[in-house]
Parts: structure tokens; C-alpha cells; sequence
């Protein structure tokens, strides 16, 4: 099993432009959840999945979107990349009950 | 809301020696606690977690932590620690009530061992 996989490891953009990063888990867990880290603040969640079909706001959402794919996707896109954007993304997923996260390695976005 | 506080960003200890990082909650009915590690440019992984039962919790590499409700603190130890523990560490709190199992992070302790 690969557990958590995330792409890109790294990405830099230019102010303005999108991307969109891609999580994918291979346990069948039907939570999902995207966190941004940043230096003295901990994760904090962007967005997050319970099942299937739901996606909800977290604590940091203004600037992205999230598309659940389906059971094993969780996408995470900015339309318009802002400096403040800069940071390290974590992919994690859990299932309803067991109360573990599992989390990705992480990309690491550079907004010039 | 829910909030967690590490209340050391840095702790440097000499290999061998006893470690403790702090971490308090903000009140609640029932909380589910967890501490999780994050070696350098890597992903969390869960060290331990309390959900019910006992309050002294054991987790993967000697570590454990103490859930204390009076205190509302959830403070991780190990005994010894070795270079390798060096990294940084997360508490985290969530809600048993709350639908799809959302965390709240504390801001981190990196934790540095010398030889």
C-alpha cells in the first residue's frame, strides 16, 4: 500500500496564475482533508471531506477550491495564486470511527 | 472553538536525558488528543492517541503522554531520547461529536537532541 500520495513534491508559481494538487489514498477511508503549514502555526485545515460527494470549509479556506473525485481523489486547487499562498500543503485521510489521520508527504508551493 | 497550546516552540535536550513538551487544550465536554511527529521534510505520523480509558497513553518509540482533565493537558514524555527523536512535534484535539473527525493543530515543538 502507498497510503497517502500527493503531486507535485514542489511547485513554483508566478502571482496570478492556478494549479491544482492532487491527493490520492489507497486505504478506502471515506474522510479526506487538505491542511496548509506554515512556520509557528501549526496545520491548519483548508478543506475537508467527510464522505463521498461532501466536501465543507475548514478554518483557512478563502482562496481554493476542493473537488472530491471519488472514494480514493481529493483535489485541491488555487485559481488565482497569491504570495500569502506559499506554503507546505498536506493531504490526509481517515476513516469515521478510527480517529487516525493519515498524511501524505506534502507539497511544498512557492507564489512569487 | 476548540484550541491547543504547545507552550514550547524549541526545546533542546542532550541525548539521553528525560524530555517532557507541553501541550493544553481549551475546555470541552469530551475530547479525542493526539500527538503526532513530523521528521524533517517528511508527513506527520501518529505517535499515540487518547481516546478513551486510561489516561496514560503509550505510543511508538518509547514515547508516552498523560491526559490530565483538570488541567486540560495532554503533556508527552520519554525517558531517554536519542538523536533520532530529534523533530517536530504536534498536538492535536478533536471534537467526538464533530463529523469527519476535523484536528486542530498547536503551533508545533521542535524538539533538538545533542549528543
Amino acid at each position: 500500500n502507498a497510503g497517502v500520495t500527493q503531486t507535485p513534491k514542489f511547485q513554483v508559481l508566478k502571482t496570478g496564475q492556478s494549479m491544482t494538487l492532487q491527493c490520492a489514498q489507497d486505504m478506502n477511508h471515506n474522510s479526506m482533508y487538505w491542511y496548509r503549514q506554515d512556520p509557528g502555526m501549526g496545520l491548519r485545515l483548508i478543506y475537508y471531506s467527510a464522505s463521498e460527494g461532501t466536501t465543507d470549509k475548514g478554518e483557512v479556506p478563502n482562496g481554493y477550491n476542493v473537488s472530491r473525485l471519488n472514494k480514493r481523489e481529493f483535489s485541491l486547487r488555487l485559481e488565482s495564486a497569491a504570495p500569502s499562498q506559499t506554503s507546505v500543503y498536506f493531504c490526509a485521510s481517515s476513516e469515521y470511527g478510527e480517529e487516525t489521520q493519515y498524511f501524505g508527504p506534502g507539497t511544498r508551493l512557492l507564489v512569487l | 472553538a476548540q484550541s491547543v497550546t504547545q507552550l514550547d516552540s524549541q526545546v533542546p535536550v542532550f541525548e539521553e536525558a528525560p524530555v517532557e513538551l507541553r501541550c493544553n487544550y481549551s475546555s470541552s465536554v469530551s475530547v479525542y488528543l493526539f500527538w503526532y511527529v513530523q521528521y524533517p521534510n517528511q508527513g506527520l505520523q501518529l505517535l499515540l492517541k487518547y481516546l478513551s480509558g486510561s489516561t496514560l497513553v503509550k505510543g511508538i518509540n518509547g514515547f508516552e503522554a498523560e491526559f490530565n482533565k483538570s488541567q486540560t493537558s495532554f503533556h508527552l514524555r520519554k525517558p531517554s531520547v536519542h538523536i533520532s527523536d530529534t523533530a517536530e512535534y504536534f498536538c492535536a484535539v478533536s471534537d467526538p461529536g464533530n463529523q469527519g473527525g476535523k484536528l486542530i493543530f498547536g503551533q508545533g515543538t521542535e524538539l533538538s537532541v545533542k549528543p
